[in-house]
């Protein structure tokens, strides 16, 4: 069974940072590409990230780039959002899905919250 | 980018109605790679069809989907108590990869 589990998520203030993970177990991870997607409150869905199997390639959406790292360690099936310079519109939960051009799974997602 | 245009922004329909989701896209899809999610309160968005009209695993048939180059269509059959939730569309045919806004299905 494919399970994808996020953690790190909390609150913060305006500026600061936070790590987010995500462990994969059920399927090769090394295999395939991963997607960070959010979803403000109330919004919708926004993908924030992703990266290649092999981590060669990494793509941002605009609003995060210079701001968010994302990695891999394929040895231990986990997948990293580095958050830094973190601003209000940043609140969102946090989705790590893989990616097959569709997002067939997804995990329950972590919240993040900044604010004063 | 690809921009998608899902309608109506709520629907309210009662249980064993049929409905019919909309979502147009800025461009062509590119070999129809669109995709449809359902997303109830508190959880994760689930895939329910792709490459525009395969259901993924596990899917009921009631779940269809329709469309090519622009024009795409979500359609539920018969509507259950747990069909009532947002669903989204998303365009992967070309970079970057797409949402919709969303369309809420709600109980009449």
């Amino acid at each position: 069974e494919v399970q994808l589990v996020e953690s790190g998520g909390g609150l913060v203030q305006p500026g600061g940072s936070l790590r987010l993970s995500c462990v994969a177990s059920g399927f090769t991870f090394s295999n395939y590409w991963m997607r960070w997607i959010r979803q403000a409150p109330g919004k919708g869905l926004e993908w924030v990230a992703n990266i290649k199997p092999d981590g060669s390639e990494k793509y941002y959406v605009d609003s995060v780039k210079g701001r968010f790292t994302i990695s891999r360690d394929n040895t231990k099936n986990s997948l990293s959002l580095q958050m830094s310079s973190l601003r209000a519109e940043d609140t969102a939960v946090y989705y790590c899905a893989r990616d097959t051009g569709t997002f067939d799974y997804w995990g329950q997602g972590t919240p993040v919250t900044v604010s004063s | 980018e690809n921009v998608l245009t899902q309608s109506p922004g709520t629907l309210s329909l009662s249980p064993g109605e049929r409905a019919i989701l909309s979502c147009r896209a800025s461009q062509s899809v590119y070999n129809n790679n669109l995709a449809w999610y359902q997303q109830k309160p508190g959880q994760a968005p689930r895939l329910l069809i792709s490459g525009a009209s395969s259901r993924a695993t596990g899917i009921p048939d009631r779940f269809s989907g329709s469309g090519s180059g622009t024009d795409f269509t979500l359609t539920i059959s018969r509507l259950e108590s747990e069909d009532f939730a947002v669903y989204y569309c998303q365009q992967y045919g070309s970079l970057p990869r797409t949402f919709g806004q969303g369309t809420k299905l709600e109980i009449k």
